[in-house]
């Protein structure tokens, strides 16, 4: 267990809806990063929050956003859904110490689009 | 821009066996950390090993080892004494440090089958 939370595990959607997903994480842990795993895309990072900022921005789409609250949790919301972005999402977070670069990782979210 | 390439997509190894998978890469950054993450069939990513490029001693864990060759970009993974838990995907990563700006690049992957 790597202390870092994910909620839904699953979640079943239809084209055009609008999701949230929601990371927790690891007590103490300033970062959290959002990363997509899919078949053909492998897996890509998508935004860094540090502190409630927004640091690091990868492959994200304009439909997707994510923000991280004053308690460290963050959500990341996907709007008009499309097939595609079936995938796992994954959350990460890491030490608040500046040169630690192991990143943690949740048990993911399954999200599937139908 | 970083790339990783792990050029077995597969690997099988015997119980008790030793294998190795290996990754090259590419960074421009003078400053970076290695890892290896592996990924079982439940789809947690678990952090095995990191090897910062400015140690020229090569990182070990347990069963695991790593042949970090900064000059050739290469860095594979040795694992010893192969265990069924051991079956998993397993990731080459390149992390390039910036203060908090921070972010990983993962290779595509080699999934690694244990044999009993």
């Amino acid at each position: 267990d790597s202390g870092v939370t994910q909620t839904p595990k699953h979640l079943i959607t239809a084209t055009g809806q609008r999701v949230t997903l929601r990371c927790s994480p690891r007590s103490g842990d300033l970062s959290v990063y959002w990363y997509q795993q899919s078949l053909d895309q492998g897996l890509q990072f998508l935004i860094q929050y540090y502190n409630g900022e927004e640091r690091a921005k990868g492959n994200i789409l304009e439909r997707f956003s994510a923000q991280q609250f004053p308690d460290l949790h963050s959500e990341l919301n996907l709007s008009s859904l499309e097939l595609g972005d079936s995938a796992l999402y994954f959350c990460a977070s890491s030490p608040a110490e500046v040169r630690a670069y192991e990143q943690y990782f949740g048990p993911g979210t399954r999200l599937t689009v139908t | 821009a970083q790339t990783v390439t792990q050029s077995q997509p597969e690997m099988s190894v015997q119980e008790a066996e030793t294998v190795t998978l290996s990754c090259t890469y590419d960074t421009s950054e003078s400053d970076y950390y290695l890892f290896w993450y592996k990924q079982p069939p439940s789809r947690q990513m678990i952090l095995v090993i990191r090897q910062e490029a400015y140690k020229q001693q090569n990182a070990t864990e347990n069963r695991f080892s790593v042949n970090f060759q900064k000059a050739a970009k290469s860095f594979s993974l040795k694992i010893s004494d192969s265990q069924l838990g051991d079956a998993a995907m397993y990731f080459c990563v390149v992390g390039s440090p910036g203060g908090s700006n921070y972010k990983l690049t993962f290779g595509k992957g080699t999934l690694l089958t244990v044999n009993p």
